[in-house]
């Protein structure tokens, strides 16, 4: 088996920071996503990645960039942390596009001050 | 678009009673619905699919689900809860665009009690 590694586990920053996430993935995977859990609102996709080098933007991208310049790891990016944000993050692989499920990181707690 | 509901954001029940998880969706291509758990702290944890065949699919841990298609419905079950069990369940439905993944609803937190 494979496993989702993100990092930070917990994330604090100061308003206006530019913050970045980490994921790495061992399951060679091609296609990659970040998706943002908030309390009440389920999960929503800011960003995937189809294969290396690939970035295509979700719902929610507008404040965030992402790369992935590897197969096995995609970074997220909060370029403007808002005042009083909290939220986890979840990165997840999947081996492919359309009946594959989707594996995920134990995710990054963000806080911010 | 599609989308999906999950009537009840919270159930509480006691061990070794049966769970019952709601699940409505809408969508207009090929279907493709599953469902995953969430622990506390944890990330989604994939739990069981369908997208053709037998409406009633298995999973782990004595979790099965009945896909309907003239309810749009897709219902997760256990006729035995555990302790362990206590988690937030989430449906989800494949998106339009194969490459976005997964729509998933709002969860369902599963509280389970001695």
């Amino acid at each position: 088996g494979g496993i989702i590694t993100q990092t930070p586990k917990f994330l604090i920053g100061q308003e206006g920071q530019k913050l970045t996430l980490k994921c790495q993935q061992n399951f060679n995977h091609d296609t990659m996503y970040w998706y943002r859990q908030d309390s009440g609102k389920g999960l929503r996709l800011i960003y995937y990645s189809i294969t290396e080098n690939d970035l295509q933007k979700g719902d929610l991208s507008e404040g965030y960039d992402a790369s992935r310049e590897k197969k096995s790891s995609f970074s997220l990016t909060v370029t403007s942390a808002q005042k009083n944000e909290m939220a986890v993050f979840l990165c997840a692989s999947s081996t492919g596009l359309g009946v594959y499920e989707q594996y995920f990181g134990p995710g990054t707690r963000l806080t911010v001050l | 678009t599609q989308t999906v509901s999950q009537s009840d954001a919270h159930v509480t029940v006691f061990e070794g009673d049966s769970v019952e998880l709601r699940c409505n969706y809408s969508y207009g291509g090929s279907i493709y619905l599953s469902w995953y758990i969430q622990h506390h702290g944890r990330g989604l944890q994939f739990l069981l699919k369908y997208y053709s065949g037998n409406p009633v699919v298995q999973g782990v841990n004595g979790f099965e689900a009945e896909f309907s298609k003239s309810d749009s419905s897709f219902h997760l079950r256990k006729a035995s809860v555990h302790w362990s069990d206590s988690a937030v369940y989430f449906c989800a439905v494949r998106r339009n665009n194969y490459a976005q993944g997964l729509t998933f609803g709002l969860g369902t937190r599963v509280s389970v009690f001695p």
